[in-house]
């Protein structure tokens, strides 16, 4: 079975400064692995997903996700936020190979950006 | 806009009555899921179907839940006799044929039992 964690319910930064969200996932077999953002009083938005062509992703937005499976990580970050950073974001794993499976969120993570 | 519609957006029902809900994906969704996301949660798989089959759906889910996808196309999701821990928001998700195929959710609609 997949299982995710998001490190941090809540996370401040300030504008203009790096955003680092963190995720680690578990999983028996090579994982799918996705960030999705939501966005208030709207629907979750996929902002990236990992499906091992590249163990950096680039999504929407200037975000970007690094697979490192030593860490059983994917950390999902963005050099310089912006205002319109502030949303909650998702991370979420399904097993790869198995079209059947079905797909496990984390917590989330409530990004915060200062003025 | 991902192409999924749920309807209706907000239900307020009283404890003790039925409520229905509708998703319809876009057609090139052949699997459609169903979650359940409550304040400061993320989304809860409740149930899942590969066209008109439903293959898995949660421990979790009572009696009281039940889907269908007639015909593979839309869904409904129904609970009966409500319960004031019902009251959540509940999403619909489309995904395509592909293994590494994402979601893509509808807005959802936001159950309140009073």
């Amino acid at each position: 079975a997949q299982s995710v964690t998001q490190l941090g319910s809540h996370v401040s930064v300030s504008e203009g400064a790096l955003v680092l969200l963190r995720c680690n996932y578990s999983s028996s077999v090579p994982p799918y692995l996705f960030w999705y953002v939501q966005y208030p009083n709207q629907g979750l938005q996929l902002l990236l997903k990992y499906t091992s062509a590249a163990t950096l992703v680039k999504g929407i937005n200037g975000f970007e996700a690094e697979f490192k499976k030593s860490e059983t990580s994917f950390h999902l970050t963005k050099p310089s936020a912006h205002m319109s950073d502030a949303a909650e974001y998702f991370c979420a794993v399904s097993a790869s190979g198995n079209r059947d499976d079905k797909i496990i969120f984390g917590k989330g993570t409530r990004l915060h950006i200062l003025p | 806009d991902t192409g999924v519609s749920q309807n209706p957006r907000h239900k307020i029902t009283k404890r003790g009555q039925n409520v229905t809900f509708r998703c319809d994906p876009i057609s090139e969704h052949n699997r459609l899921y169903w979650y359940r996301q409550t304040l400061g949660q993320g989304p809860e798989f409740l149930t899942y179907f590969q066209n008109e089959a439903q293959l898995e759906k949660s421990r979790l889910l009572s009696d009281r839940f039940s889907a269908e996808r007639p015909k593979g196309s839309f869904s409904t999701l129904e609970i009966q006799r409500t319960e004031q821990g019902d009251s959540a928001m509940y999403l619909c998700a489309g995904r395509g044929e592909s293994p590494n195929s994402p979601l893509h959710f509808g807005n959802g609609t936001r159950l309140t039992v009073t």
